[in-house]
């Protein structure tokens, strides 16, 4: 399809690790993105992975790269309160990269 | 601290009415982008420009219109607000090659009634 597509909603325990998936459409993408927004702000780089990669690891945060299945996560290990957010997965599109394509956005939710 | 400023926070317009959004980013980007955000539906893409004075359709450019006389700024216009434009909406800039990611500013929630 033409999307790059998440689930809306994921709810963990503080403390747990959370993990967000997304399938994204261009297999030629050369670089795949996460974004996180907390509410009332703009969207802030969490994140990017070259498509030559199959794993980044950044503090808390690891990105998983499956190039076949088109499959991005990121893992968020220790999730805490303040990473309630809504994390965007985004795909690098057009022939130059310098365009991007978003996904709808995952309300990750912490509860104490 | 690098920054992409949008004038407005919260603005309500009347149906009808011309409305300006404005973008000032301080990094010499050469990319700008607009975009508006709903929910379920993700940032959608209306224009976007690679340099002064151009500008390219994104995926959603009817009822829109944008201006970039300067590098650094970047308007998006609505020649006739409808009430279908509500929404937020979000301008980011980044380098020719974004590698690096987009800058976003902290985003305009219009509402038109």
């Amino acid at each position: 399809g033409e999307d790059v597509e998440q689930s809306l909603f994921l709810s963990v325990r503080e403390g747990d690790s959370s993990v967000i998936n997304c399938t994204y459409t261009d297999s030629s993408s050369t670089y795949l993105y996460w974004y996180k927004q907390e509410p009332g702000a703009g969207l802030q780089l969490l994140t990017y992975i070259f498509s030559n990669m199959d794993m980044k690891q950044d503090q808390r945060l690891t990105v998983l790269l499956n190039k076949k299945d088109k499959h991005l996560s990121l893992r968020i290990a220790d999730t805490q309160t303040g990473d309630s957010a809504i994390y965007f997965c985004a795909e690098s599109i057009r022939d130059n990269n310098n365009d991007m394509r978003f996904g709808a956005g995952t309300r990750l939710t912490v509860k104490p | 601290d690098v920054k992409v400023t949008q004038s407005s926070r919260y603005l309500v317009k009347r149906t009808g009415e011309k409305v300006f959004l404005e973008c000032v980013q301080d990094m010499d980007h050469e990319n700008m982008f607009w975009y508006r955000q709903d929910p379920g539906l993700g940032l959608r893409l209306i224009y976007f420009s690679y340099d002064v004075k151009m500008k390219e359709k994104g995926d959603i450019p009817e009822g829109y219109s944008v201006s970039r006389e300067k590098k650094e700024r970047f308007s998006l216009i609505l020649e006739s607000a409808s009430t279908n434009q509500t929404s937020m909406y979000l301008c980011a800039s980044s380098l020719l090659q974004v590698h690096y990611g987009y800058t976003f500013g902290s985003g305009t929630r219009l509402t038109v009634v």
